[in-house]
């Protein structure tokens, strides 16, 4: 089975703090995604990236950055986390653009 | 670019009543097509999905969903359902497995079901 990992389920940071959300795929995709899911906003893709060192923004990439380094591993960066950034984050891989879900991380800025 | 409209927020059935949620994307080519379901508290979780050939796509969970290009819509159906149904449901279209693919979501229906 495909495996994502989101590192953490529950953040509490602070506004103004740098905050680093790391998700792991054990399957070799080369396609990762972020997205944030609000109620009633659905899904909405920040960022994705289809190779190391490539990323490409989605619909709302505004206060977000990310970073592929590894084919495993795909970061989020909230340079300067504010209270509206305060969401569900769901990392996922693809494959034939299948994707397969992290559990998510509930990130509160406070 | 593409788009994913589920026009219905809120559906409720009762357990055994027969099931339809609704989905219209936007997109000039064919496109792959998926349903995806949360339940309460968990990750997302695969139905179903159409990339090409038979219109009539068969899912797990009893569901199934049909492709009708001249309405550009892949909507979700079940014959009957059951309590263990209630979640949300999303919707999402991809332009085709190329490598730089990206896939994009509706804005989801949660189902309830009345006992």
């Amino acid at each position: 089975d495909v495996k994502v990992t989101q590192s953490s389920r529950y953040l509490v940071k602070r506004t103004g703090e740098k905050v680093f959300l790391e998700c792991v795929q054990d399957m070799d995709h080369e396609n990762m995604f972020w997205y944030r899911q609000d109620p009633g906003l659905g899904l909405r893709l920040i960022y994705f990236s289809y190779d190391v060192k490539m990323k490409e923004k989605g619909d709302i990439p505004e206060g977000y950055s990310v970073s592929r380094e590894k084919k495993e591993r795909f970061s989020l960066i909230l340079e300067s986390a504010s209270t509206n950034q305060t969401s569900m984050y769901l990392c996922a891989s693809s494959f034939l653009a299948e994707a397969f879900f992290g559990q998510g991380t509930r990130l509160t800025v406070v | 670019a593409q788009s994913v409209t589920q026009p219905d927020i809120h559906i409720t059935v009762s357990e055994g009543a027969s099931l339809e949620l609704r989905c219209n994307y936007s997109y000039g080519a064919t496109p792959y097509l998926f349903w995806y379901v949360q339940s309460p508290g968990q990750g997302l979780q695969l139905l179903l999905k159409y990339f090409s050939g038979d219109t009539l796509v068969q899912g797990i969970k009893g569901f199934e969903a049909e492709f009708k290009r001249s309405q550009s819509s892949f909507n979700l159906r079940k014959p009957s359902v059951h309590w263990s149904d209630a979640a949300e449901y999303f919707c999402a279209v991809a332009s085709g497995g190329n490598r730089d693919d990206k896939i994009i979501f509706g804005k989801g229906t949660r189902l309830h079901i009345l006992p």
